[in-house]
């Protein structure tokens, strides 16, 4: 069964400091990987994903991810974190198949000092 | 942009009462999912439905639940006698004929008393 870790329930980082939210997951063969975010009282919005290819992903919000096979992980990381970036972070790990469910993890909550 | 649309965002309703949690999937989607989240708790999947079947579920879409694609732009979640246990936010998604990337809607707060 596939499964996903957010080691870091909360963390608390300085505007403008660089950020890492771990993921680690469980999965036999090659996953889809995604990260969302959800702010407060809104939906799921699609950050980035990882399918194939290159190991580093680009996405939306100045974000990035590296796809490390040998670990296991999938964080995601930002060079200058704005005030803005505040809310949840969830990791997701899905079959290659399409129609698949997405398995979550338990999320990361970030905060942003002034 | 395209965006999936859930109505109503917040519902009340009476425990042992029948709710109907409704979607609008973004329209040329063809894999419609239903996921929750108790309060505090991870995002869960229930159930994904595609070609008018269900396609996969959780141990959590038990006999109470049911979906359904009504006509060609909504897709529906029905709770037929809910529990305190289901109070939750419901967030419907779906993804296009590649499959593999799901969108998700704003949720449906719901609040068993």
């Amino acid at each position: 069964a596939q499964s996903v870790t957010q080691p870091d329930i909360h963390i608390t980082v300085s505007e403008g400091a660089s950020l890492e939210l771990r993921c680690n997951y469980s999965y036999g063969a090659t996953p889809y990987l995604f990260w969302y975010v959800q702010s407060p009282g809104q939906g799921l919005q699609l950050l980035l994903k990882y399918f194939s290819g290159d190991t580093l992903v680009q996405g939306i919000k100045g974000f990035e991810a590296e796809f490390k096979r040998s670990q296991s992980s999938f964080n995601l990381r930002k060079p200058s974190v704005h005030w803005s970036d505040a809310a949840e972070y969830l990791c997701g790990v899905g079959a290659t198949n399409a129609g698949n469910m997405l398995t979550f993890g338990g999320g990361t909550r970030l905060m942003v000092k002034p | 942009e395209p965006e999936v649309t859930q109505t109503p965002s917040h519902q009340v309703t009476q425990m042992g009462q029948e709710v109907i949690l409704r979607c609008v999937p973004i329209s040329n989607h063809l894999y419609f999912y239903w996921y929750r989240q108790i309060l505090g708790q991870k995002v869960e999947f229930l159930v994904s439905f595609y070609n008018n079947e269900i396609s996969e579920k959780s141990e959590i879409f038990d006999d109470q639940f049911s979906v359904e694609r009504p006509d060609g732009s909504n897709f529906t979640l029905k709770i037929r006698s809910t529990k305190l246990e289901d109070s939750a936010m419901y967030f419907c998604a779906s993804s296009g004929p590649g499959g593999a990337q799901a969108f998700f809607g704003q949720g449906t707060r719901l609040t068993v008393v």
